[in-house]
Order: C-alpha cells, then sequence, then structure tokens
C-alpha cells in the first residue's frame, strides 16, 4: 500500500526567509504528484503538481518541487516566504495500475503547517 | 468558471441521525471524489464516482453512501450518525479518473 510521509508537522519561518517542506512516498508504481495548500476554514487549493516530463514544476506564486524518483521524495521549497503564506500544506500521492488506470483516491500526508513570522 | 460548489456549509446533526451533503463539480468534469477531515485522522479517501458509478471507495463502514446524478453532482449519504462522523467533508472533481483533483470549500459536519 502506498503512503506518504510529511516530515514535519510544523515549520516556523521568518519573513523573507527560504523553506523547505519535506515530503516522501511509498510506492513500487508510478506516482502522480501533488501539493495542496489549505487556508483556515477553506477547502484544498492546488500549487503544483509533478505527472510527467521536468522533474522540477512551479506554482504561479514562486513555491516550486521537485521530483526525485531514487529517494522517493517530492519537497517543496520557496526561497523567500511572505506572511500570507501562512496555511496548511498537503502532499498527496495518486497511483496507476501497470495498465495505467487510475485508483481515482489520493492518499494525502499528515500535513505541515507553516506559519510565517514578521 | 464556476468551482467545486458543496453545500451546506455546515450541518449540525445529533447521533443516530442521517446527513446528506451534496456537491456539484465543476463543469465537464466527469468524476467526483469524497474526502473526509478529521481532526487527528487527516485527509482520508471516502469514494470515488465516474459516469454515474462508484468507481473506488475507501475504508469507510457502509453507512457512508453516495451517488452521482446524471448530472454529474453527487451526494454523499451518512446514515446512523457517531460522533466520530464530525469533520470536515470535502468534494473533489476531476476532468479524467486520475486526472488533477479540484477541491470545493467542504461541508463541515458536527454531530451532538
Amino acid at each position: 500500500a502506498q503512503s506518504v510521509t510529511q516530515l514535519d508537522s510544523q515549520v516556523p519561518v521568518f519573513e523573507e526567509a527560504p523553506v523547505e517542506l519535506r515530503c516522501n512516498y511509498s510506492s513500487s508504481v508510478s506516482v502522480y504528484l501533488f501539493w495542496y495548500v489549505q487556508y483556515p476554514n477553506q477547502g484544498l487549493q492546488l500549487l503544483l503538481k509533478y505527472l510527467s516530463g521536468s522533474t522540477l514544476v512551479e506554482s504561479i506564486n514562486g513555491f516550486e518541487a521537485e521530483f526525485n524518483k531514487s529517494q522517493t521524495s517530492f519537497h517543496l521549497r520557496k526561497p523567500s516566504v511572505h506572511i500570507s503564506d501562512t496555511a496548511e500544506y498537503f502532499c498527496a500521492v495518486s497511483l496507476a495500475n501497470a495498465g495505467g488506470t487510475s485508483y481515482g483516491k489520493l492518499t494525502f500526508g499528515q500535513g505541515t503547517i507553516l506559519t510565517v513570522h514578521p | 468558471e464556476a468551482g467545486v460548489t458543496q453545500s451546506p456549509t455546515h450541518l449540525i446533526k445529533t447521533r443516530g441521525q442521517q446527513a446528506t451533503l451534496r456537491c456539484s463539480p465543476i463543469s465537464g468534469h466527469t468524476s467526483v471524489y469524497w474526502y473526509q477531515q478529521a481532526l487527528g485522522l487527516g485527509l482520508q479517501f471516502l469514494l470515488w464516482y465516474d459516469e454515474g458509478e462508484e468507481r473506488n471507495r475507501g475504508n469507510f463502514p457502509p453507512r457512508f453512501s453516495g451517488r452521482q446524478f446524471p448530472n454529474y453532482s453527487s451526494e454523499l449519504n451518512v446514515n446512523a450518525l457517531e460522533l466520530e462522523d464530525s469533520a470536515l467533508y470535502l468534494c473533489a472533481s476531476s476532468f479524467d479518473p486520475g486526472d488533477t483533483q479540484y477541491f470545493g470549500p467542504g461541508t463541515r459536519l458536527t454531530v451532538l
């Protein structure tokens, strides 16, 4: 069975500092990888995704993540955070069988609460 | 373009009652997914509907059920409510099975 591990439950940083939120997954089959962000009392918003192609993916608001197949990781980074980045971030994995048929479900990590201090 | 919508926003029920939650996917999306976000348990997959059929189910008891209508909207029903069913229920939709899932704002279910 697949699993997703977010190594830090809480990450406090100061404004304009760099940040890395770590995500590792376990799976022996092909995966699609996602990062979602959840602001208080809201649903999940897609931040970025890796489906295929370039292993480095970027979002429109300065986040990036790199798919590392050998280390089964998909860490999220931002070189300079803002107060508005304070939220909970979820890493998720979607699996397909050998024939490429999706199982449909996303398996989520436990989430990392990013708190940006002024 | 409208996103995924869910109703109601909040729902308060007592133990033993039934709850019905509704979801409208993004226009053109045929797959609808339901997730439960309970305190301390994280986000857990509940159900996946595509083209009106249940395609996959998470590790939840049968009192969690649902359906998808011809217009691709979906309903989640929870029977014989228990206190631990209190959670945020999130609906997501995708254009194709396995494609990127886009989430709605959720329904907060409180069981007293």
